[in-house]
């Protein structure tokens, strides 16, 4: 069974810092992997995806990620975050019956 | 604004009682997801309709239920509410049945069961 996993449940950086948030996937086939970030109050809205190809994916807000398939990763990274990127994110595989992680909580500090 | 409305935004109820939640998927789009998402579980994907069908079930109670429309507007009706069943409750949509692409997600519904 598809399944997500993220190690971190709440991360703090400061301002201008760089962000690696985890991701590690379960999926029996090739699998498709997304980033979604939702903000407090808000519905989710997707960062990026990997279908297939080039294993580094460029998303929204200067957020990028690696596809690891011997590692089973799909960690989020950032080379400086903005206080404005703090929000939950969540890392999510499958297609149709799509399956989430529990969500990384990031704080940004001044 | 993804595109997706659901209504209410708020509700609040009583244990025991029977509500539904609305959702009108993008224009469009033929697929609609029903997701809930509650502190202690997370989000969870509940069911799948494409084009008025049933597509996909998850980890939905037998006291939910779900409908999608002709006009592809989407109902979640919960039933015999139990205090755990307090959540957010998201819909999404999109355009493919496969959901290979973006999953558009509304604002969702806060069910708080009193």
């Amino acid at each position: 069974a598809q399944s997500v996993t993220q190690p971190d449940i709440h991360i703090t950086v400061s301002e201008g810092a760089s962000l690696e948030l985890r991701c590690n996937y379960s999926y029996g086939a090739t699998p498709y992997l997304f980033w979604y970030v939702q903000s407090p109050g808000q519905g989710l809205q997707l960062l990026l995806k990997y279908f297939s190809g080039d294993t580094l994916v460029q998303g929204i807000k200067g957020f990028e990620a690696e596809f690891k398939r011997s590692q089973s990763s799909f960690n989020l990274r950032k080379p400086s975050v903005h206080w404005s990127d703090a929000a939950e994110y969540f890392c999510a595989v499958g297609a149709g019956d799509m399956r989430f992680g529990a969500g990384t909580r990031l704080t940004v500090k001044p | 604004d993804s595109g997706v409305t659901q209504t209410p935004k708020h509700l609040i109820t009583a244990t025991g009682q029977r509500v539904t939640l609305r959702c009108s998927p993008r224009s469009g789009d033929l697929s609609v997801y029903w997701y809930q998402q509650s502190l202690d579980q997370g989000l969870q994907f509940l069911i799948q309709y494409y084009n008025g069908e049933e597509r996909a079930k998850g980890n939905i109670l037998e006291r939910f239920s779900a409908q999608q429309f002709p006009d592809l507007h989407s109902e979640l009706n919960l039933s015999s509410l139990e205090l755990g069943d307090s959540a957010l409750y998201f819909c999404a949509s999109t355009p493919s049945l496969s959901g290979t692409g973006e999953l558009f997600f509304g604002e969702g519904s806060r069910l708080t069961v009193l």
